[in-house]
């Protein structure tokens, strides 16, 4: 069974910093493309980074471009999101998801607060 | 960037009854179009991939069409568990962009 299993939002300042993780089981994760994605509490969902199976190529929406940073430890089944300079409309539920082209599995996301 | 625009906003229908969402795109799109499913609290959830295909476990009532600019998902009679947010989803072009969503509302 496919798991994606997000953790390490919380509350934090503006200009904050957290890091983000995805623990994924259930598949051969060194073959899929990752990517997150967020969703403002009471609003849609909006693509923030992709991640290709062995980090070559790396894509980041306009909003988050120099601030986040996505990576990947395929030996540890891991997705990672580093967000830097936190913003009050960076406050989201962030969800890790698979690219089986479509995206095909969703974890249940973890929040990420940004409030004085 | 590729804007998707989904209509209506809102959609008050009763059970049995056929639904109707649209998703217009900026650009053709070719094929690259799909649908999620999410209801409150929960993560989305996959529909429809490439415009038509119906994702593995969605029931056959969950159809999608259309090609280029216009797409369609439609749900041919309503069961409760279907009234939730719609959305569509492009992978044509970078960035991937999403539609505002459609509330499908029990009337």
């Amino acid at each position: 069974e496919v798991q994606l299993v997000e953790s390490g939002g919380g509350l934090v300042k503006p200009g904050g910093s957290l890091r983000l993780s995805c623990a994924a089981s259930g598949f051969s994760f060194s073959s899929y493309t990752m990517n997150w994605v967020r969703q403002a509490p009471g609003k849609g969902l909006e693509w923030v980074s992709s991640i290709s199976p062995t980090s070559t190529y790396i894509y980041y929406a306009d909003s988050v471009k120099g601030r986040f940073t996505i990576s990947r430890d395929n030996a540890k089944n891991s997705l990672f999101l580093q967000v830097n300079s936190l913003r009050a409309e960076d406050t989201a539920v962030y969800y890790c998801v698979r690219d089986g082209n479509p995206f095909d599995y969703w974890g249940q996301g973890t929040l990420v607060t940004v409030s004085s | 960037e590729i804007v998707l625009t989904q209509s209506p906003v809102t959609l008050s229908l009763s059970p049995g009854e056929r639904a109707t969402l649209s998703c217009r795109a900026s650009q053709r799109l070719g094929n690259y179009l799909a649908w999620y499913q999410q209801k409150s609290g929960r993560a989305p959830r996959l529909l429809i991939y490439d415009a038509s295909n119906r994702a593995t476990g969605i029931p056959a009532r969950f159809s999608g069409s259309g090609s280029g600019t216009d797409f369609t998902l439609t749900i041919s009679s309503l069961e409760p568990e279907d009234f939730a947010v719609y959305y569509c989803q492009q992978r044509s072009n970078w960035p991937i962009t999403f539609g505002q969503g459609t509330r499908l509302e029990i009337k």
